[in-house]
């Protein structure tokens, strides 16, 4: 694709629910990424794909957060028994994954909201 | 572990040339990135450096030391467009992890 999409936009959810977000990275991009971003900070890294492998979820906050890339395109998050303190902005950024060509590409963003 | 220092927030005036300045501390450090994020926007990538130096692009430049733990980037010719966040972002062990700074938002004034 042009970008990088992810849906939904704005996700807003009672504390206990589940709830799964999606990634659609640019379409010749080996490497995906998942990152939290709280308002007024930096994004911090959650886990990352090369094509369906995933060799780092270190980021992950608990065992609640699993991430799939079954095909090595589309990606999603799923947060599992919802809590307040999941509120946060999710991006998804994609790369090319190469070491001379890395930089990353950012999606718009799912606003997540845990009421 | 790993720390990024960058300041809260800076003020600058139209025309004027502002420098942001990124230290850090970290294990296994691959190179440093530079991102722009504009309030409800994702951020889009700025420059990387990987060697010591200045990198030049247009009215942005950036520059690492290696030894010193340290970055700045400096725009020129400032505009009211380039009020945003910069974020400063290191790569570590390996090319593909990210760990970012909490970022400068920077206000350009008339």
């Amino acid at each position: 694709g042009a970008g990088v999409s992810q849906s939904p936009r704005y996700k807003v959810t009672k504390r206990g629910q589940d709830v799964t977000l999606r990634c659609d990275p640019i379409s010749s991009h080996a490497t995906l990424y998942w990152y939290q971003q709280a308002l007024g900070q930096g994004p911090e890294f959650l886990t990352y794909f090369n094509y369906e492998a995933q060799p780092d979820k270190s980021g992950l906050p608990s065992d609640r957060f699993s991430a799939e890339r079954p095909e090595g395109s589309i990606s999603t998050l799923t947060i599992q028994r919802t809590e307040q303190r999941d509120s946060a902005m999710y991006r998804c950024a994609s790369s090319p994954g190469t070491q001379q060509d890395n930089e990353q590409f950012f999606g718009p963003g799912t606003r997540l909201t845990v009421l | 572990g790993q720390n990024i220092d960058q300041p809260t927030e800076m003020t600058a005036t139209e025309g004027a040339i502002v420098q942001i300045n990124c230290t850090y501390q970290t294990s296994g450090f691959n190179g440093l990135f530079w991102y722009q994020q504009h309030a409800g926007e994702a951020p889009t990538f700025l420059s990387y450096n990987v060697l010591d130096g200045l990198e030049e692009k247009g009215r942005f430049s950036s520059f690492l030391s290696r030894s010193k733990g340290y970055s700045y980037l400096l725009l020129k010719e400032l505009q009211m467009k380039d009020s945003a966040s910069y974020l400063c972002a290191v790569s570590r062990e390996g090319f593909q992890k990210l760990v970012f700074g909490t970022g400068t938002r920077l206000l350009v004034s008339p």
